[in-house]
């Protein structure tokens, strides 16, 4: 199985300060389609998961442009530019490339 | 509007059986993959199973290959989710999620599975 590996674990950034996000996979997510099989997604206290980013570096639908994902291969990065107050939560990193699907342990984001 | 909406979680023995549904609503059912995803209380997000627009491919996690089974009924616009031999660990909030690509892009509310003697 690829085994996805987040970090840090746990964040705590000031409101307005940039924030990022480490994921790497044990093998390349790389498809022969060229696509990148890697999203992150965010799930705010009390609700589900919600989608953030796809294929590497796209936004899903409404999601503010201060997240941007970048990475490619093994490696990958979320960052937010201006952390807002509605930002926390946990984020995980998922590789889609193959089953079984595997997210990472998850990053929790607090408010200072 | 896409929704999806779980039921059928419950408290049960080890060793019983549930199954689980997912109503969609807002797209076209019989046109996507779907999945479930887990997550134990406090912990993290894992990925159970997926199923193919018709329901003839499936794929398991390890930890429930043999005991689950997935399934769906296009006319109904029903996902399910058959859990056998269910363990302590089998313990969650079971998500039903669409899938587009890959990834999933719309998510239910979940469904709590509680197993305990």
């Amino acid at each position: 199985d690829i085994v996805m590996t987040q970090s840090p674990l746990s964040l705590s950034v000031t409101p307005g300060e940039p924030a990022s996000i480490s994921c790497r996979s044990s093998q390349s997510l790389l498809q022969s389609s060229g696509y990148t099989r890697f999203d992150w997604y965010l799930q705010k206290p009390g609700q589900s998961p919600q989608l953030l980013i796809y294929l590497g570096f796209n936004r899903a639908s409404g999601v503010p442009d201060r997240f941007s994902g970048s990475g490619s291969g093994t490696d990958f990065t979320l960052k937010i530019d201006r952390v807002e107050a509605e930002d926390v939560g946990v984020y995980y990193c998922m590789q889609a490339l193959e089953p079984p699907y595997t997210f990472g342990q998850g990053t929790r984001l607090e408010i200072k | 509007e896409v929704q999806l909406v779980e039921s059928g979680g419950e408290l049960l023995q080890p060793g019983g059986s549930l199954r689980l549904s997912c109503t969609a609503s807002g797209f076209t059912f019989s046109t996507y993959w779907m999945h479930w995803v887990r997550q134990a209380p406090g912990k993290g997000l894992v990925w159970v199973s997926r199923i193919n627009e018709d329901g003839s491919v499936t794929s398991y996690a390890d930890s429930v290959k043999g005991r689950f089974t997935i399934s769906r009924d296009n006319a109904e616009n029903t996902l399910y989710l058959q859990m056998n031999s269910l363990r302590a660990e089998d313990t969650a909030v079971y998500y039903c999620a669409k899938d587009l690509s890959g990834r999933q892009d719309n998510w239910g509310q979940g469904t709590l599975v509680t197993v305990s003697s």
